[in-house]
């Protein structure tokens, strides 16, 4: 079935550091791939999207790009903030998924000052 | 409120006990899911629902959970005879539609001693 796995964390960088956080995913047919973001104590919310394949998501200075041939999503963003520190997760939807929504495990991340 | 909204926040129960979970979702969202996200792992897809039929429960982990939506808005969660391996967040997401983006809510905290 599908499937999504993620780069374990926990992971610490220092304000203003380049952050990558890989993502790749197993899947049949043509899923959409999403990174959400769950910050302390709040609910998870919707990061970037991408619908197709070679598709770039962006938002708030993340971003990532559907990579059918490696099969990856990898988030990315040039200069981190301590704001940014939360946990971070991978998902899929569609395909023979269906409507649900396949999460990876996630990636806490921590921003030292 | 203008989002997904869970009832209660929190619920601690005695193993043995049936516990009830809400969710009210976004007015005129058709589809809502419910998720299961244990301590340190990312959400995992339980059941979901187009108004009031339930179309998919293959998430549904054993037959002391059941979920209703009867008409086609408020849906609940029940967990008969709690076991502490059901103890995680309980997250409701609802959406436009049944490929929509999924809206969260902030989830039900259930700890079975």
């Amino acid at each position: 079935g599908n499937s999504v796995t993620q780069m374990e964390g926990p992971v610490t960088l220092s304000e203003e550091a380049f952050l990558t956080i890989n993502c790749t995913y197993t899947a049949t047919g043509y899923p959409s791939l999403f990174w959400y973001v769950q910050y302390p104590g709040e609910g998870l919310q919707l990061l970037l999207k991408a619908t197709k394949a070679d598709d770039k998501g962006s938002n708030k200075g993340f971003e990532a790009t559907y990579r059918k041939e490696t099969t990856s999503f990898h988030l990315e963003k040039g200069s981190v903030q301590v704001s940014d520190s939360a946990v971070y997760f991978c998902a899929l939807q569609g395909g023979s998924s269906a409507s649900k929504i396949i999460f990876g495990s996630g990636t806490r991340l921590s921003i030292r000052p | 409120g203008a989002g997904v909204s869970q009832s209660p926040r929190y619920k601690v129960a005695k193993r043995g006990q049936d516990v009830a979970l809400r969710c009210d979702p976004i007015s005129g969202h058709v589809s809502l899911f419910w998720y299961q996200q244990a301590l340190g792992q990312g959400p995992e897809f339980l059941t979901y629902f187009q108004n009031e039929a339930q179309l998919d429960k293959s998430g549904l982990p054993s037959d002391r959970f059941f979920a209703e939506r009867p008409e086609g808005s408020v849906s609940t969660l029940k967990i008969q005879r709690t076991q502490q391996e059901d103890s995680a967040v309980y997250l409701c997401a609802s959406s436009v539609d049944t490929r929509g983006e999924q809206f969260f809510g902030p989830g039900t905290r259930l700890t079975v001693l």
